[in-house]
């Protein structure tokens, strides 16, 4: 079945304390990327990458890190995670524009 | 600047056609207009898209005006697991492939 699965789907932790979400597609998708979603902020996009070793900053990437060293995984790092980083995550592929596949989605909660 | 405006919200009997509504009134010719949808906190999905003929799939229509200002999705049976988020967006073929999600559509699908 083709998929995009995140890891954890919900994750409690403490200001400062280093986490990684991973992603990974099945659909041997070049482009990937990772969104945050609030409320009343809607969805933005934190980073981008369109192939191997790309990747780009979207439009909120401040606290963010990502890499990009096999096609099929875009991991999001957040080195010193604070409680303004608390949100939900959605990783998202796609190989033909815009018309991409969205992950389960990743509550993340900062205290 | 918003590039589309939809209606907040709209309901729909089980069962009939719903028929969201999507202005785009500042379209220019190689911008494509795509459809997404957001069940209650999970991730995005992509419905439909098109540049100026009318499209049809598995899941819905999208009918688009001859001057391009404006674009229909219609679900022709409406059911329960269709109330979501419904998102219009505008893009650029050949861009960055960033989605820029506004607030869309709430379609709450009554029984």
């Amino acid at each position: 079945e083709a998929q995009v699965t995140q890891n954890p789907r919900y994750l409690i932790t403490v200001t400062g304390k280093k986490l990684t979400v991973t992603c990974s597609q099945n659909m041997n998708h070049e482009y990937m990327s990772w969104y945050r979603q609030d409320p009343g902020l809607g969805l933005r996009q934190i980073y981008y990458s369109m192939n191997v070793e790309v990747t780009d900053k979207g439009d909120v990437p401040e606290g963010y890190k990502v890499s990009r060293k096999e096609k099929r995984n875009f991991p999001l790092i957040l080195e010193s995670p604070s409680p303004n980083q608390t949100s939900l995550y959605f990783c998202a592929s796609g190989d033909r524009g815009y018309e991409q596949y969205f992950g389960p989605g990743t509550r993340l909660t900062v205290t | 600047d918003a590039k589309t405006t939809q209606p907040t919200s709209m309901d729909c009997a089980e069962g009939r056609a719903a028929n969201l509504p999507c202005n785009h009134s500042t379209i220019s010719g190689n911008e494509y207009v795509y459809w997404y949808r957001q069940i209650h906190s999970q991730g995005p999905q992509y419905i439909i898209h098109g540049l100026k003929n009318n499209e049809t799939n598995e899941m819905a229509s999208l009918i688009i005006t001859e001057d391009r200002k404006s674009s229909t999705l219609i679900l022709p049976h409406a059911t329960l697991r269709d109330t979501a988020v419904y998102y219009c967006i505008v893009v650029y073929q050949g861009g960055s492939e960033k989605l820029v999600f506004g607030k869309g559509t709430k379609l709450t699908v009554n029984p």
